[in-house]
């Protein structure tokens, strides 16, 4: 999984309360981003970050945030975790904008009861 | 609004016949078009991609996809499945020029029997 590690794999947690998921790659690319994956819905983009300190809403970035402080890692956080957020997470990773391929993580399945 | 339609939910194939799976696109820009394999409890593999040049695009694990500009689609091909080709497929693309994202279609779920 082109150096990327998730964790953690899988988690359950109860409503209301904060979850950080973590995302580490060992390729020293610059772009990194956090997609769910629901079942109709394919993948979509909650956060992704361009750098150090860097960062931008995707489309949908509602109840998460996100941190990056240093290179290798992205940061994940449901400050306030509920129900609609179980799903499947998915970080990615590049190494340039437009053209380059993003190379996926192993995921995460987050349940909220 | 740029979006990407995968119109079959799940393709049903005999190993050894020739497998497609339909990806079309709406974009107002350049696109640039991707396609991923997601085996269960994985996460997504890359496959190939179109930027730009010869529109058949060769890659890997014998499958090819065709950019047709005009159809604006960008249909996934092999010419002889596998039983371990089963798997969820996804189609992706980015408009060149701007910051935009990478659009997912909602993925197909492709069955090879033997």
């Amino acid at each position: 999984d082109a150096g990327i590690t998730q964790s953690p794999r899988h988690k359950v947690t109860e409503t209301g309360t904060p979850v950080t998921l973590r995302c580490h790659q060992t390729e020293n690319h610059r772009y990194m981003y956090w997609y769910r994956q629901d079942p109709g819905h394919g993948l979509r983009l909650i956060h992704y970050s361009y750098g150090v300190k860097d960062t931008d809403k995707g489309e949908v970035s509602d109840g998460y945030s996100v941190s990056r402080s240093k290179t290798e890692d992205f940061l994940l956080t449901l400050e306030s975790a509920t129900s609609s957020q179980t799903s499947v997470y998915f970080c990615a990773i590049s190494d340039g904008w437009e053209t380059d391929t993003q190379y996926f993580g192993p995921g995460t399945r987050l349940t909220v009861l | 609004a740029q979006s990407v339609a995968q119109p079959e939910d799940q393709v049903n194939v005999a190993e050894g016949n020739p497998l497609t799976v339909k990806c079309t696109y709406s974009v107002s820009g350049n696109p640039y078009l991707f396609w991923y394999v997601q085996y269960p409890n994985r996460g997504l593999q890359f496959l190939l991609k179109y930027i730009t040049g010869d529109n058949l695009v060769k890659g890997s694990y014998g499958f090819e996809a065709e950019f047709n500009k005009s159809q604006t689609s960008f249909h996934l091909k092999k010419p002889s499945a596998l039983v371990s080709d089963s798997a969820l497929y996804f189609c992706a693309v980015r408009i060149g020029g701007s910051q935009g994202n990478l659009i997912f279609g909602k993925g197909t779920k492709l069955s090879v029997k033997p």
